[in-house]
């Protein structure tokens, strides 16, 4: 596609369920981002891939969040047993590169809500 | 971990008047990147500044990088109704990209 796409656009869960969530970044693009963003926020760093690995996963809020990224390409962000405070948008975006000031697109986001 | 502080956190201007928007940190940045966002949408890149003393222009915008890397400012010439938005500003440090929390700017006709 032209651009990064998620999905779904929206999700509403109840208190205890799983969810994953999706990315497709822009094709060719080997750096791929996930951020969360809290309501009227800045964006929250989750973790990044390069490739398919992920060199820094300290930006994971607690254990019940985990992704990965196969093929080079498209990615799921899993949380488990979400909680009410999970409540966000998340964001993902895609560069080139990680290096800095690669130019980073992103997705519309997902936006997630706990009851 | 760099922070990144953004002001003011609010700002509502009516339409043809001039604003400005600041990011600092206590950090020096590699290099910083501003973004817009709109409602519903990601962020938008608008603009990296990467050279102590920078200022770069895009049609009404003016960006400024602070001399010693650890401040930039974003001023809107004549803003028009379709400046609203979020803007943030952003940095990174080996691939873990940092943002402020925003500007949130309102411009009414």
């Amino acid at each position: 596609g032209a651009g990064v796409s998620q999905s779904p656009s929206n999700k509403v869960t109840e208190k205890g369920k799983d969810v994953e969530l999706r990315c497709d970044p822009i094709s060719g693009h080997t750096a791929l981002y996930w951020y969360r963003q809290s309501l009227g926020q800045g964006l929250e760093f989750l973790i990044y891939f390069q490739g398919n690995s992920a060199p820094d996963k300290s930006g994971l809020p607690s254990d019940r969040f985990s992704a990965e990224r196969t093929g080079g390409s498209v990615s799921t962000l899993t949380i488990q047993r979400t909680q009410q405070e999970d409540s966000a948008v998340y964001l993902c975006a895609s560069s080139l590169s990680p290096t800095g000031g690669d130019t980073q697109y992103f997705g519309p986001g997902t936006r997630l809500t706990v009851l | 971990t760099q922070l990144l502080e953004q002001s003011p956190q609010f700002l509502s201007i009516q339409e043809g008047e001039n604003l400005t928007v600041y990011c600092n940190s206590s950090s020096v940045f590699s290099s910083l990147q501003w973004y817009r966002q709109e409602p519903g949408e990601g962020p938008v890149l608008l603009v990296t500044v990467v050279t102590g003393g920078e200022v770069k222009k895009l049609k009404r915008l003016t960006f400024q990088f602070g001399d010693a890397r650890k401040d930039s400012s974003l001023h809107i010439t004549a803003a028009q109704p379709g400046d609203t938005g979020l803007y943030l500003c952003s940095s990174d440090s080996w691939g873990k990209f940092q943002f402020g929390a925003g500007t949130q700017v309102v411009v009414t006709p």
